[in-house]
């Protein structure tokens, strides 16, 4: 059965930094490229990020490009995502999901950027 | 960027009828590799969302064959026969045929 489990989100202040990880199981997690998507408490979905199986294409949306940063660990099966300069309008809960079609998501992780 | 317009906002259907609803984007989805990167999602209440169809027209694996998606181009239809009561909640599409890759604003699928 596949599994993905995100972790470590929270609240955290504006101009600070959090890493989310999302550990898979029940597949070939380096066969698979990843994405980190985001929905704002009651609206809608937002592609954040996607990361190829071996990491050679990377790709952001505008809104997050040059303070996210999406990685993987394939011997651990574990995604990433480094945020920096951590805006209110970062506030949402971040899913993982497999492939670019999104076949399996996560549970999602909270983030609350607020002082 | 490609705006992805879902039409309409929400949808009230009775049980056992059926309903449709439209994405319609700004540009082409047809890539240069001759597919359509269009899916389909249902995000049921206080759940994750869950892939429906896949390339406009390909259902998932389990997904009911009450959902159907069909179209080309700019113009995309979900079609859901027979509604049932597990069939509510927010329907959205999503193109990632060019980056960065969008997702429609969605649609809410209620019992009327």
């Amino acid at each position: 059965e596949v599994q993905l489990v995100e972790s470590g989100g929270g609240l955290v202040q504006p101009g600070r930094s959090l890493k989310l990880s999302c550990v898979a199981s029940g597949f070939t997690f380096s066969n698979y490229g990843m994405n980190w998507i985001r929905q704002a408490p009651g609206k809608g979905l937002e592609w954040v990020a996607y990361i190829s199986s071996g990491s050679s294409y990377i790709y952001y949306a505008e809104t997050v490009k040059g303070r996210f940063t999406i990685s993987r660990d394939n011997a651990k099966n574990t995604l990433y995502l480094q945020m920096t300069s951590l805006r209110s309008e970062d506030t949402a809960l971040y899913y993982c999901a497999r492939r670019t079609t999104g076949d399996y998501w996560g549970q999602g992780v909270m983030v609350t950027v607020s002082s | 960027d490609v705006v992805m317009t879902q039409t309409p906002v929400s949808l009230s259907v009775s049980l056992g009828n059926q309903a449709s609803i439209s994405c319609r984007s700004s540009q082409s989805l047809l890539h240069s590799d001759g597919n359509t990167y269009l899916s389909w999602y249902l995000q049921k209440p206080g759940q994750s969302p869950q892939l429906l169809i896949y390339l406009a027209s390909n259902r998932f694996s389990g997904v009911s064959n009450r959902f159907s998606g069909s179209g080309s181009g700019t113009d995309f239809t979900l079609k859901i026969s027979r509604v049932e009561p597990e069939d509510l909640g927010v329907y959205y599409c999503f193109q990632h045929t060019h980056l960065p890759w969008t997702f429609g604003g969605g649609t809410k699928l209620e019992l009327k």
